[in-house]
C-alpha cells in the first residue's frame, strides 16, 4: 500500500486561506468517504481535525473544512492562525482493514 | 475523559524483541478498535494495523506481517508486539482510539519511544 501523496510544505500569513491536497487511488480515497485529518505539533502526538471527508470533532475550530473529489481529498484552514503551525496528515481506508496515511505536509504560517 | 497511556520508552539491541502497552480509560473499552501507528525520527505516520479490543480479532499492515502481534490483555490494555528488531524500527509508536473500518482516530496515546541499537 503506497502512502499518500501530500505537498511537502504550504504557507500563508495570518488571516488567509491555505489548502492542503492529498492524493490517492481509486482504491482508498476514491472507494471511500473514510478520510481523516490530523494536525501534529512538535513533539505531539497527533490531533483528529477533520474526519469522513468532512466532520469536525467536537472542540475542533470550523476555520477547518475538509472535501474530496475523485481519488483526492483536500483540508482547508480559513483565517489562518500562527497556532495553526505544524504537520498535517491525511489518512483513508483502503480495504480489507486496511488504512494508508499521506506523507505529510509542513504547514507555516508567514 | 477518554484517555490512552502508553508504557515508556525502550532500549532494545538489533534482533529483540519490545512490547509497548496502551492503557484505556473513560470509555468502553470493548466496543472500539485500537490502531497502531509509528513515525520514524523526521519521517511521516505509519498505519501498523489494528486489534477490535471486543473480539480479539486483528489486522496487520503488510509490511509489518509476521513480525508484529496486537494482544487485548485485559478490559483495558493492549498490547504491540514488535519482533526481529532492526535500526529501521526506531519510532515513537502511538495507539489510537478509533474503528476497523469508520470513522477516524480520535484519540491517542503519548507515544512510546523505541530506540534499537547496538
Amino acid at each position: 500500500q503506497s502512502a499518500l501523496t501530500q505537498p511537502a510544505s504550504v504557507s500563508g500569513s495570518p488571516g488567509q486561506s491555505i489548502t492542503i491536497s492529498c492524493t490517492g487511488t481509486s482504491s482508498d480515497i476514491g472507494s471511500y468517504n473514510l478520510v481523516s485529518w490530523y494536525q501534529q505539533l512538535p513533539g505531539k502526538a497527533p490531533k483528529l481535525m477533520i474526519s469522513e471527508v468532512n466532520k469536525r470533532p467536537s472542540g475542533v475550530s470550523d476555520r477547518f473544512s475538509g472535501s474530496k473529489s475523485g481519488n483526492t481529498a483536500s483540508l482547508t484552514i480559513s483565517g489562518l492562525q500562527a497556532e495553526d503551525e505544524g504537520d498535517y496528515y491525511c489518512c483513508s481506508y483502503a480495504g480489507s482493514g486496511n488504512w494508508v496515511f499521506g506523507g505529510g505536509t509542513k504547514l507555516t504560517v508567514l | 475523559q477518554v484517555q490512552l497511556v502508553q508504557s515508556g520508552a525502550e532500549v532494545k539491541e538489533p534482533g529483540a524483541s519490545v512490547k509497548v502497552s496502551c492503557e484505556a480509560s473513560g470509555y468502553s473499552f470493548n466496543y472500539y478498535a485500537i490502531h497502531w501507528v509509528r513515525q520514524a525520527p523526521g519521517q511521516r505516520l505509519e498505519w501498523m494495523g489494528w486489534i477490535n479490543a471486543g473480539n480479539a480479532n486483528t489486522k496487520y499492515s503488510e509490511n509489518f506481517q509476521g513480525r508484529v502481534t496486537f494482544i487485548r490483555v485485559s478490559a483495558s490494555t493492549a498490547y504491540m508486539e514488535l519482533s526481529s528488531l532492526r535500526s529501521e524500527d526506531t519510532a515513537v509508536y502511538y495507539c489510537a482510539r478509533g474503528f476497523e473500518h469508520a470513522g477516524g482516530f480520535d484519540f491517542w496515546g503519548q507515544g512510546a519511544l523505541v530506540t534499537v541499537s547496538s
